[in-house]
């Protein structure tokens, strides 16, 4: 099986421009879809991004999604930093009949 | 709307065995998979299996095979994860997530495991 590797933690403030990096052990990020979640203390996890790019409804324009198959990695970009973004987010993909989740990182807008 | 409600909170002793609940409303129950996830306090996400409701197939992570059991009743809309042989290590919030592929949640059931 393969492993999802994210920063602990970032932080940014207000306003800016975050990247939140995934990167895939083994296997191509493009192989399968990537997801990210976002999860606010004491509730459950949110979808922001399905399928490396795509936006559910209800979720802004400042959240995107991208891969890069030279790093094998896939991103979480956040523009527009409001405090309210401040939360553990969580990319996962699939392999095998196993979803698999990183570890997760705690983004603080400060 | 698309509603998962889980039961309630447990306290096992280590050894015994948990069932937990998660009820589905707002969608056709056998239309998209369950998923159980599981999150120890101040950890990360972890998959622990999945289940279609429609054939009752299952796949479960390794890490856990043999101790655990997913199960549904189509009838009311109802998916089940059945842990055995706790250990204090299974302490965690369990929650189920459906969806294409994990668009719902549930409110997750904090699990304790303690002598």
């Amino acid at each position: 099986n393969f492993m999802l590797t994210q920063p602990h933690s970032v932080s940014e403030s207000p306003g800016k421009t975050v990247t939140i990096s995934c990167t895939r052990s083994s296997g191509s990020i493009a192989s399968n879809y990537v997801q990210w979640y976002q999860q606010r203390p004491g509730s459950s996890p949110t979808t922001v991004i399905y399928e490396d790019n795509q936006r559910p409804s209800g979720v802004p324009d400042r959240f995107s999604g991208s891969i890069d198959s030279s790093s094998n990695s896939a991103s979480l970009t956040i523009s527009g930093l409001k405090t309210e973004d401040e939360a553990d987010y969580y990319c996962q993909s699939y392999d095998s009949l196993n979803w698999v989740f990183g570890g997760g990182t705690k983004l603080t807008v400060l | 709307q698309v509603q998962l409600v889980q039961s309630g909170a447990e306290v096992k002793k280590p050894g015994a065995s948990v069932k937990v609940s998660c009820k589905a409303s707002g969608y056709t129950f056998t239309s998209y998979d369950i998923n159980w996830v599981r999150q120890a306090t101040g950890q990360g996400l972890e998959w622990m299996g999945w289940m279609n409701p429609n054939s009752g197939n299952t796949g479960y992570a390794q890490k856990f095979q043999g101790r655990v059991t997913m199960t549904r009743n189509t009838s009311i809309s109802t998916a089940y994860m059945e842990l055995s042989s706790l250990r204090s290590e299974d302490t965690a919030v369990y929650y189920c997530a459906s969806g294409a592929p994990f668009d719902y949640w549930g409110q997750g059931t904090l699990v304790t495991v303690s002598s």
